[in-house]
């Protein structure tokens, strides 16, 4: 079965300090993953996805095999960062969805 | 374009009532999908379709029906309700599920079941 973990349900950090929100998948196959932005009281957006290996609002995310990871980085947090995020596995029938992590950025 | 739109933003059933949920897309996505979100759940698939005709069932199916008639809608039907529906229910569509297409959500319906 597939499987994706988010870690932290909460991160907060200083505004212009390094970011990294964890995510940990379980996936027998090629896994096709993504990173889904929801901003207060506003829908959920694509931030990223692994396959374009882009940059988006400074934000980027390495898939590492070996560890089975897909961590979401930037390095100089701002205030419009805060968010709920959620890592999210492609399959054959939809995504599957982390928990999410509430990233709080301190002014 | 309007996108995914979902109807209404806002309900309130007592324990028993039915109600369907509505879902629009007009991308001329085949891929259409309903999630639920619960705090500290993250989002879970309830019932999804590969095209008009044809849909099949999520993670959390169980008191919910859907149907596709048509490419462009997708309802979400509660049977009879229960507390433990209460839930934000979002509404999604692609190109194609999963894989690297983006998908598309709408904005939310809160469904609240005293």
């Amino acid at each position: 079965a597939q499987r994706v973990t988010q870690p932290e349900k909460l991160l907060s950090v200083f505004k212009g300090a390094p970011v990294e929100l964890k995510c940990n998948y379980s996936y027998s196959g090629s896994p096709e993953l993504f990173w889904y932005v929801q901003y207060s009281r506003q829908r959920l957006q694509l931030l990223l996805r692994h396959i374009s290996r882009e940059s988006i609002k400074g934000f980027t995310a390495d898939l590492n095999k070996g560890e089975t990871s897909f961590h979401l980085k930037k390095p100089f947090a701002q205030e419009e960062d805060s968010a709920m995020y959620y890592c999210a596995l492609g399959g054959a029938d939809g995504l599957t969805f982390g928990k999410g992590t509430h990233l709080i950025i301190q002014p | 374009n309007a996108g995914v739109t979902q109807t209404p933003k806002f309900q309130v059933l007592k324990t028993g009532q039915s109600m369907t949920l509505q879902c629009a897309q007009d991308m001329n996505h085949e891929y259409m999908s309903w999630y639920r979100q619960d705090p500290g759940m993250g989002l879970r698939l309830i019932h999804y379709s590969v095209g008009a005709g044809i849909t099949d069932q999520g993670e959390v199916p169980n008191g919910y029906n859907v149907s596709r008639s048509t490419t462009e809608d997708f309802p979400l039907r509660l049977l009879s309700a229960a507390p433990s529906q209460t839930s934000v229910y979002f509404c999604a569509s692609s190109f194609s599920p999963g894989s690297s297409y983006e998908q598309y959500f709408g904005p939310g319906t809160r469904l609240t079941v005293t």
